[in-house]
């Protein structure tokens, strides 16, 4: 089982650009959650996705939009760049069903905005 | 609106002793609790998860505990290891894996 698996690990974008990061979810899991981790801060809730579509939303704005695939992996895009985008942002897969599984994590992709 | 605090935010022990994190929430409306292990600039390894209606889960040389009427959980490391060393973070699940994350508290275990 290759677990939670995100690509890419790093990239650099310049300010104003738009960016697409993806996310496959760990096997037997359709629940994909983002999260966004700046530097020395605990991770935030971005949105999540299930049966393709938005389900639950973070206090995050219109420029972060995502995408889920039938095959459960799952994209998170980012338009008009700002500095201030510039984190760590973490995938999070879960099986389906009750409110109370668990969430099992990928390893980030370290997005730096200049 | 949820909020979750963790002290200490930093920690450094010589090895083998045993300590205690802590971790606080202010809504109990909770599903469940987990703790996370993050090594610098990597992403979140889960360590131990309390359903809202248990009080302990143990795993290895931890052990952690919720107390879902106060609003508390502590995890419990026994003996540590220089291996230790890393930020802990704990996440209260508000529904459906929505966690609500604490700023962590970075532990340095000295050999």
């Amino acid at each position: 089982d290759a677990g939670v698996t995100q690509s890419p690990t790093h990239l650099i974008k310049t300010r104003g650009q738009q960016v697409t990061l993806r996310c496959s979810p760990k096997s037997g899991h359709d629940t994909v959650s983002w999260y966004q981790q700046a530097l020395g801060q605990g991770p935030q809730f971005i949105f999540q996705y299930y049966e393709e579509e938005e389900r639950q939303r973070g206090n995050f704005p219109d420029r972060f939009s995502g995408h889920q695939f039938p095959n459960y992996s799952s994209e998170l895009n980012v338009n008009a760049l700002l500095l201030g985008d510039s984190a760590l942002y973490l995938c999070a897969s879960s099986p389906t069903g009750a409110p109370n599984t668990e969430a099992f994590f990928g390893q980030g992709t370290r997005l730096t905005v200049v | 609106k949820q909020e979750v605090t963790q002290i200490p935010a930093a920690l450094s022990v010589p090895e083998g002793e045993n300590l205690v994190l802590n971790c606080s929430f202010t809504d109990s409306a909770i599903y469940n609790l987990q703790w996370f292990r993050q090594d610098p600039g990597k992403g979140l390894t889960s360590l131990l998860l309390i359903q809202s209606s248990q009080r302990e889960q143990t795993s290895g040389r931890l052990n952690a505990s919720l107390d879902k009427s106060s609003g508390r959980s502590t995890l419990y490391i026994a003996a540590s290891q220089p291996g230790d060393s890393a930020t802990y973070l704990c996440a209260v699940n508000t529904g459906f894996q929505k966690l609500v994350f604490g700023t962590g508290t970075r532990l340095l275990v000295s050999p």
